[in-house]
């Protein structure tokens, strides 16, 4: 199976950086994805990585270590809009290709 | 161009009775994917389908769930003789047609079924 672990709970204020890591354990790994839910919403796309390295896209950030098995989420500048839950999901190849993977996702809340 | 639409958001149902959970996919997209969240817990996939073809059922419970994605009109979820640990909520996504493992998942908003 796959082991996708992520922390349950994070908090941080407004107008600080949060890390959010993601450790995985799968064969035929693809690529991974970070989400984010709001509470009774659907999850939004955030950002997807295939090769090593760091993705910026506007305050949030993804980095990923195939090597190490290891992802994270930067969010920078905090606002309290990005309390939400994150959600790590990797994809695999070969006959699964299309299913993802899920961790059970960081409940991120912003204080004031 | 609409998101992924789901119906009904809600529904209730009694023991014993039939749900039906209904998906339309973005425009363009050929893809279907189900997914079920229970309460704390993360997403689980249930079943990867195609325009008339169901691809990976490998995460849908052998009795009483089925899927379809037929040649016209909506993706059909059918849970037959529900239980209460059928409540969750109950997650369509799709994606274009030549990425199926590499491209972004769009989500519905989800149905939200409870069992009573």
């Amino acid at each position: 199976g796959q082991n996708i672990d992520q922390p349950t709970e994070m908090t941080a204020t407004e107008g600080a950086i949060v890390q959010i890591n993601c450790t995985y354990q799968t064969s035929g790994f693809n690529g991974l994805f970070w989400y984010q839910q709001h509470a009774g919403e659907a999850p939004t796309f955030l950002s997807y990585n295939v090769l090593d390295g760091l993705e910026e896209k506007g305050r949030f950030s993804s980095f990923l270590s195939r090597s190490k098995g290891y992802s994270y989420l930067l969010l920078k500048e905090l606002q309290m809009k990005d309390s939400a839950s994150y959600l790590c999901a990797v994809v695999r190849r070969g006959s699964t290709l299309g299913r993802l993977y899920f961790g059970r996702g960081t409940q991120l809340t912003v204080w004031p | 161009n609409a998101g992924v639409m789901q119906n009904p958001r809600h529904l209730v149902r009694r023991r014993g009775q039939e749900a039906r959970l209904r998906c339309s996919p973005m425009k363009g997209h050929s893809h279907v994917y189900w997914y079920r969240q229970l309460p704390e817990e993360g997403l689980k996939f249930m079943v990867y389908l195609q325009k008339e073809n169901i691809i990976d059922e490998s995460g849908m419970p052998k009795e009483r769930f089925s899927a379809e994605f037929p040649k016209e009109g909506p993706s059909i979820l059918r849970i037959q003789q529900v239980v209460r640990g059928d409540s969750a909520a109950y997650f369509c996504a799709s994606s274009p047609p030549t990425q199926a493992g590499g491209s972004e998942q769009y989500f519905g908003p989800g149905t939200r079924l409870t069992v009573t």
